[in-house]
């Protein structure tokens, strides 16, 4: 069974920029978690996906935004990228919201803004 | 509001010696408790959950944690450490009484296992 792709693994923009991420969940589960991990502030969670819509959102600005495709597939992007938006993005596939199994995480993608 | 709370940033035991890692939790409900692992440039891995039931739970690679309703809190254990334990480690919780059921994870603990 494959498990989370995340793609790319790492990236380099430019403050100002904007970036999206991709996460493909493991075949069947429809939930797909955002997090962002940084040495300061642990993992802050972003926000969920299922089924097409957002369940919940995080505390952060609204240069944060995704979504997710019809199949489960789920983009995040940052616009108008600031130096503190460097961190390991992290995306956690499950079977549906409230599950309770745990989550599976993709290996992430690192971005760097310079 | 949920919260999960590692005291500590860092632990250091010897190898085959026992480990704990501790975590307190806050929440308004029941909660869905969960370990993970990560090791560099990884993504998190699962350890063990505790749902309901007994109150010791038993998990990946030795793993053990013990659930405590009245102290709130949900301690990592292994009897006898391997070097190879080294790594990164979250406590996360999931309230099941709050609308969405969102998991927040604590800050972390380091272990070093010496040989």
């Amino acid at each position: 069974k494959a498990g989370v792709t995340q793609t790319p693994r790492y990236l380099i923009k430019t403050r100002g920029q904007q970036v999206t991420l991709s996460c493909s969940p493991i075949s069947g589960h429809r939930s797909v978690s955002w997090y962002q991990q940084t040495p300061g502030q642990g993992l802050q969670f972003l926000f969920e996906y299922f089924s097409e819509t957002q369940r919940n959102k995080g505390n952060f600005p609204g240069r944060f935004s995704g979504r997710q495709f019809s199949n489960s597939r789920s983009e995040m992007n940052v616009s108008t990228l600031e130096l503190g938006d460097s961190a390991l993005y992290l995306c956690a596939s499950s079977l549906e919201v409230g599950s309770s199994n745990g989550y599976t995480f993709g290996s992430g993608t690192r971005l760097t803004v310079v | 509001a949920q919260s999960v709370a590692q005291p500590e940033d860092q632990v250091n035991v010897a190898e085959g010696n026992p480990l704990t890692v501790k975590c307190t939790y806050s929440v308004s409900g029941n909660p869905y408790l969960f370990w993970y692992v990560q090791y560099p440039n990884r993504g998190l891995q699962f350890l063990l959950k505790y749902i309901t039931g007994d109150n010791l739970v038993k998990g990946s690679y030795g793993f053990e944690a013990e659930f405590n309703k009245s102290q709130t809190s949900f301690h990592l254990k292994k009897p006898s450490a391997l070097v190879s334990d080294s790594a990164l480690y979250f406590c996360a919780v999931r309230d099941l009484n709050t609308g969405g059921f969102k998991t927040i994870f604590g800050a972390g603990t380091r272990l070093f296992v010496k040989a």
